[in-house]
């Protein structure tokens, strides 16, 4: 089985401070583990993913993430925040072992950034 | 190049009814899977497929069937719609040598 905690419902930030948002996982075996953001009534768009190698990992809009394998974490990062990142962020999370194996996915965090 | 396509945008279905939910993709993609996503919850798997004819469960299957007769196309049905079935449903795909998946713009659906 695997699953994903993301722990805060919502984030608030101001313009120009870092963020960070956080998730943990569980998985059986060694995870792929996934970052999307949802803007208003769109689908889910693919930020970055973690499937072997650095531990930092560097996406979308100058998002990163870093895996921890001791503390099943994948954290969403990024340095300074902008206005327009406010959106929907999931966190997500497939067993490798498997190909078939689909997402699982956290319940969310809503990001609001306020100038 | 589509990517993965979702009809309709928008759905209001009367208890009982019955509809089906389209998904189609042009990338070819062997894995097709259907989320319903309610506040909150994140994003539930329904239903999935990893190949044309072949199709299980996800962790919410219960009121809803599905069917993968070609690579394409991933159409969910809804047998009887229940209130419990209002949600924004999302369909994705996946290719074979891809870790990520693609994401429909969603269809909200809303029984009354």
């Amino acid at each position: 089985a695997q699953s994903v905690a993301q722990p805060e419902d919502q984030v608030n930030v101001a313009e120009g401070n870092p963020l960070t948002v956080k998730c943990t996982y569980s998985v059986s075996g060694n995870p792929y583990l996934f970052w999307y953001v949802q803007y208003p009534n769109r689908g889910l768009q693919f930020l970055l993913k973690y499937i072997t190698g650095d531990n930092l990992v560097k996406g979308s809009y100058g998002f990163e993430a870093e895996f921890n394998k001791s503390q099943t974490s994948f954290h969403l990062k990024k340095p300074s925040a902008l206005v327009s990142d406010s959106a929907l962020y999931f966190c997500a999370v497939r067993d490798r072992a498997n190909a078939g194996n689909m997402l699982t996915f956290g319940g969310g965090t809503r990001l609001m950034v306020k100038p | 190049n589509a990517g993965v396509t979702q009809t309709p945008k928008f759905q209001v279905l009367k208890t009982g009814q019955s509809m089906t939910l389209q998904c189609a993709q042009d990338m070819n993609h062997e894995y097709m899977s259907w989320y319903r996503q309610d506040p909150g919850m994140g994003l539930r798997l329904i239903h999935y497929s990893v190949g044309a004819g072949i199709t299980d469960q996800g962790e919410v299957p219960n009121g809803y069937n599905v069917s993968r007769s070609t690579t394409e196309d991933f159409p969910l049905r809804l047998l009887s719609a229940a209130p419990s079935q209002t949600s924004v449903y999302f369909c994705a795909s996946r290719g074979q040598m891809n870790t990520e998946a693609f994401f429909g713009q969603g269809t909200r659906l809303t029984v009354v």
